[in-house]
């Protein structure tokens, strides 16, 4: 069974340039959530979709960033401007359903912004 | 938010030790996920937990989760090198009801074994 993929695994662009990051869940998977992992510390949950819809997106910074699942399957995360902050591991991950079942994330795309 | 705090925050062991870390919480926890990441990649789930007092094996690994629920603990018997990696607690905490709240992780615990 495949894993989750997502591209590109590197990225480095600069300061208030746009940036769009892609994820294809394990098939099947229902759940999907974008987590913004910061060096030295572990992932933290921007979005969640169920299906298409949005379940929780309240630590997403709405301004600047914006997420999408529109047939349900893959999800596209967008970062319009990019600021220096931004520069994290930006992790894609899937569970079988939505509540406390495991989740599966993929290799993480690295964003460096200067 | 709800915080985990995992212990310790880095080991360094010689290979064929026997390794151990938790996580705790000040409130009660759902499910508890053990996950390792090696450099470069994403995390892997190695073992889930769905109910209090459940003690799960993996090969070399095995966790628990604490009949009170609000802790867990790895253990790694006969640490090799390719044990090394950051590992990480993560868990779902109670939220009332059939409520659940989103996966938090802890801080991680950084793992060198010495040939």
């Amino acid at each position: 069974e495949a894993g989750v993929a997502q591209s590109p695994r590197y990225k480095i662009i600069e300061k208030r340039q746009s940036v769009a990051f892609w994820c294809n869940p394990i098939s099947g998977h229902a759940t999907l959530y974008w987590y913004q992992q910061i060096l030295g510390q572990g992932p933290k949950l921007l979005i969640q979709f169920q299906n298409n819809g949005v379940v929780d997106d309240s630590q997403l910074p709405k301004d600047r960033f914006s997420a999408e699942r529109l047939k349900g399957v893959d999800s596209t995360l967008k970062i319009q401007p990019a600021k220096l902050e931004d520069s994290a591991v930006y992790l894609c991950a899937s569970s079988l359903e939505a509540g406390t079942r495991a989740q599966y994330f993929g290799p993480g795309t690295r964003l460096l912004v200067l | 938010g709800q915080q985990l705090n995992q212990s310790p925050q880095s080991m360094f062991i010689q290979e064929g030790e026997d390794v151990s870390m938790n996580c705790t919480s000040s409130s009660i926890f759902n499910t508890w996920l053990w996950y390792k990441q090696d450099p470069g990649e994403g995390p892997v789930l190695l073992i889930a937990l769905y109910k209090a007092g459940e003690l799960t094996s993996n090969g070399r690994l095995t966790a628990q989760f604490g009949i009170t629920r609000k802790d867990s603990f790895l253990n790694i018997s006969a640490s090799i090198p390719s044990d090394v990696g950051i590992y990480f607690c993560a868990g779902h905490p109670f939220a009332g009801g059939t409520s659940y709240g989103k996966l938090t992780f802890g801080q991680g615990t950084i793992l060198t074994v010495h040939p």
